[in-house]
């Protein structure tokens, strides 16, 4: 089946830096990808849409500014936490939809730890 | 390996009930997860279980025994919304989410 990775799995940062996450489809093309935040509830929030090519879509109350998303190729999208602080901590999954499909899958996440 | 398994494609009619079962085999376990996916859409959050046992949420219901390494979801009173696909994913020992292929619902008149 499909493969999403994201990369790193785990990361621990100072307060005031910036983190990368990566997610790549692995044995696909993704025109669209999605960023999740998973809060302690356990539910997961979605923070945006990210289409490959263009300016990601936010949902209300995600700070664009923040949470940066380049999707510059169609297997590649990152998520730049800038400016991190520790309620900044938790843990983050991308998914990704194939081109010319409907299925999304979904990375294995990764999970932030600001300090 | 690890290893989540459910069904590839279920069908079922409008107004009745469905379970999608789904067993798993982890690295540890910190909690098990529904989503729901609608075809090109983002994948919606449906619930969580850690303990074993029933957790109702209006017409679905997840259910989960850890002992045997297996949960469901119920969704009773069908709608013609509820064809999607329904993913299980398990939380591992490292915090990691692995999850099924995906059951793919059709609901029929």
């Amino acid at each position: 089946g499909a493969v999403v990775s994201q990369h790193p799995s785990w990361v621990i940062c100072k307060s005031g830096t910036s983190v990368k996450i990566e997610c790549r489809s692995l044995d696909f093309q993704a025109t669209t990808m999605f960023w999740y935040r998973q809060f302690p509830k356990q539910s997961l929030m979605l923070m945006a849409t990210s289409n490959e090519g263009s300016k990601a879509t936010y949902e209300q109350g995600v700070e664009k500014d923040k949470f940066l998303i380049n999707h510059a190729s169609l297997t590649l999208s990152t998520l730049t936490v800038t400016s991190a602080h520790p309620e900044d901590s938790s843990f983050y999954i991308c998914s990704a939809i194939e081109t010319g499909h409907t299925e999304a899958f979904f990375g294995q996440g990764t999970r932030l730890t600001v300090v | 390996g690890q290893n989540i398994d459910q069904p590839t494609e279920m069908t079922a009619t409008e107004g009745a009930i469905v379970q999608i079962n789904c067993t798993y085999q982890t690295s540890g376990f910190n909690g098990l997860f529904w989503y729901q996916q609608h075809a090109g859409e983002a994948p919606t959050f449906l619930s969580y279980n850690v303990l074993d046992g029933l957790e109702e949420k209006g017409r679905f219901s997840s259910f989960l025994s850890r002992s045997k390494g297996y949960s469901y979801l119920l969704l009773k009173e069908l709608q013609m919304k509820d064809s999607a696909s329904y993913l299980c994913a398990v939380r591992d020992s490292n915090y990691q989410l692995i999850w099924g292929a995906g059951t793919k619902l059709i609901i029929k008149p």
